[in-house]
Parts: structure tokens; sequence; C-alpha cells
């Protein structure tokens, strides 16, 4: 079955510093993978989607610089959240959508929670 | 915008009765629904779907009701357990790589 592997689960980090956090799909071709941020209040808040062989496109509020991504293939994507704040904990989440037909199935990876002390 | 409501924000229902969650969109392009529970500490897991060609889809004690014409799509939980207990999120999505919409979720309590 598919199943998105993601890590680590948990990062305690001081303010200014950084973290990556990887996502691998398994079992399917992950043609797009979404990287999404779930608040305390667990609404979600859409980072980006990075589609293989296109531009990724940042929401609004959400840039480059802060939340570089890389999706080299179909299997893996990564994101870092740069100088990380406060207001950058959560839990990050990567959704990873398979190929099958036009419109696939959304599998979310295990969730990386970010502290910032 | 926000492309995708859902309600009620917190529902509380007996064990053995329904639970009916409502979501709604605004988007008439969408064409795949699904729904996601996250129980405390985990991510969200996909629970059951549905693309318009029809307008229920059966898995279980779990059903969607899918109403194109109002753009609106439910999913009712029959006969609930207090396993059932967890977050609720509906979503929807067009062809393609587009986003996924997510609602902002319905917290389900199930009492013995």
């Amino acid at each position: 079955g598919a199943l998105v592997y993601q890590y680590p689960r948990r990062t305690i980090c001081k303010s200014g510093t950084s973290m990556r956090m990887e996502c691998q799909a398994v079992g399917f071709q992950a043609t797009s993978v979404a990287w999404y941020r779930q608040s305390p209040q667990k609404t979600f808040e859409l980072i980006a989607l990075s589609t293989v062989n296109s531009a990724i496109k940042y929401e609004q509020n959400f840039t480059q610089e802060k939340f570089p991504i890389s999706h080299p293939n179909l299997s893996f994507s990564s994101m870092t959240v740069l100088n990380a704040y406060l207001e950058d904990r959560g839990l990050y989440l990567c959704g990873a959508r398979d190929r099958t037909g036009n419109t696939g199935q959304l599998y979310f990876g295990e969730g990386s929670k970010l502290t910032v002390l | 915008q926000q492309q995708v409501r859902q309600s009620p924000q917190s529902l509380t229902v007996w064990e053995g009765e329904t639970a009916i969650l409502n979501c709604s969109y605004e988007d008439s392009t969408f064409d795949y629904f699904p729904w996601y529970h996250q129980f405390p500490g985990e991510s969200p897991a996909l629970l059951i779907a549905i693309r318009p060609v029809s307008n229920k889809k059966e898995d279980g004690r779990f059903t969607i009701f899918f109403n194109k014409r109002e753009k609106k799509f439910s999913l009712h939980i029959a006969d609930s357990q207090p396993g059932d207990s967890a977050t609720y999120f509906c979503a929807a999505s067009g062809t393609g790589y587009q986003n996924f919409y997510f609602g902002k979720g319905t917290s389900l309590t199930v009492i013995p």
C-alpha cells in the first residue's frame, strides 16, 4: 500500500536556527507534494505545492527564502524552516499525491512537530 | 475566500448514534472530496473519498452523501463508537496537480 514517511517526527530548536524535514513516498510515485502547517487549533495552512519538473508554488505569507523546498524525484521531498521563531511552531505535514488517474489521492506523512525555544 | 467550509466545529454523540458532519465548497470544478480523521498526536489519515460521478459512497459504517447541485457533501458515521472520537477534516480538490483545500475540522466525541 501507499505510505509516506516523514522525519524527523519532532524537533526542538533555538530561535534563529533552522530545521530540515524530509518526506519519502513508498509504494507510489508522488508527482506532487504539498507542505502544510497545522496550527494548535488544527487549521491547515498550505505552505507550498511542489510538482516534479515544475516551479514550486508558494502560498501567500510563505516564501522560498523562508521555506526552501527540494523535490528532486518522484519519491522524495524536503523542506527547511530557516531562522525559526516562535510563530513557526506547529506540526508540519507533507502530503504526497499519487499519479493514479487524473485525481490522485493525497497521503500524509506522520508529521514533523517543531518547537522553538 | 474560503474554499471549503465545515460544520459543526464540534459534535458530541452517544455511542450507537449516527454522527453527521457537513461540508460545502465553492469551486464547481472540484471533483475529488476526501474525508480524513486525525487522532491526538497523529497525522491525518484518509478515511473515505468520493468523486461526483456518484452521490453516495459507503465503506462500512462510514458514508459520504454528495450533492453536486448544492455543492455540499457530508460524512455519516453510523453506530458511532468511542474509538471514532477524533478530529475529522473534509477536503476538496480538482484534477491534475491542484491544491487540496481543507475544512477547519470537526472535533467528534462519542460518549459510551
